[in-house]
């Protein structure tokens, strides 16, 4: 199975400030046949289920709002909130779906400073 | 709207069994593969089975393959996941997940699985 390890584990940011959150895969999740990064990013609020806000690594999920934004290719992907809202309180998760078993990171848990 | 409402969790005993279900509305149930994913107090979601459309093609994770079993019926919308030798490692809350394009995408809010004498 492919692990994926996100970093931090948690962190506090301002209101307004940047956030970025780490993921790692074991292996690449770039399938070279269509050079798509098989790389997903959920948000969970509290109480909630997962939500998904990028797929293929760098395309927002319809509504999600444009401070979300994702990076990186192969191994190391980046996911990016470029003004902290209140509502963006939550635990973060990487997932990659190049291979079954779909697998994801282990969160990152997102607060206000 | 996508809505996915599970039900059937509750309270097992170890090497128990639950059928859970997963009504589906807002959409074409049939055309979608569909997922059950589960997540354990404070940990990482984890997938437990897909199966695809029309009900042909499963699969499973290591752990639950031999003693979990995923269906559906499609005239119903409704998608079920039967589960059998339950462990206490199997305690977790049961989300029903629609496979979009190109991952999955819409959660239901889960039913709540303890296992426990």
């Amino acid at each position: 199975d492919i692990v994926m390890t996100q970093s931090p584990d948690s962190l506090a940011v301002s209101l307004g400030e940047r956030a970025t959150i780490n993921c790692k895969s074991s292996q690449s999740v770039l399938y070279s046949s269509n050079n798509k990064n098989y790389l997903g990013w959920f948000q969970q609020r509290p109480g909630q289920p997962p939500k998904l806000l990028i797929y293929w690594a760098s395309t927002r999920e319809s509504g999600v709002p444009d401070r979300f934004s994702g990076s990186g290719s192969g191994t190391d992907f980046t996911l990016t909130i470029s003004s902290l809202q209140a509502e963006d309180v939550a635990v973060y998760y990487c997932q990659q779906y190049y291979s079954t078993p779909q697998t994801f990171g282990q969160g990152t848990n997102l607060e206000i400073k | 709207e996508v809505q996915l409402v599970e039900s059937g969790g509750g309270l097992v005993q170890p090497g128990g069994s639950l059928r859970l279900s997963c009504a589906a509305s807002g959409f074409t149930f049939s055309r979608h593969w569909m997922h059950w994913v589960r997540q354990a107090p404070g940990k990482r979601p984890m997938w437990v089975s897909r199966v695809n459309g029309d009900g042909s093609t499963t699969a499973y994770a290591d752990s639950v393959k031999g003693r979990f079993t995923i269906s559906r019926d499609n005239a119903k919308n409704t998608l079920y996941l039967q589960m059998n030798s339950l462990r206490a490692d199997d305690a977790a809350v049961y989300y029903c997940v629609r496979g979009g394009e190109p991952t999955v995408d819409y959660w239901g809010q889960g039913t709540l699985v303890t296992v426990s004498s």
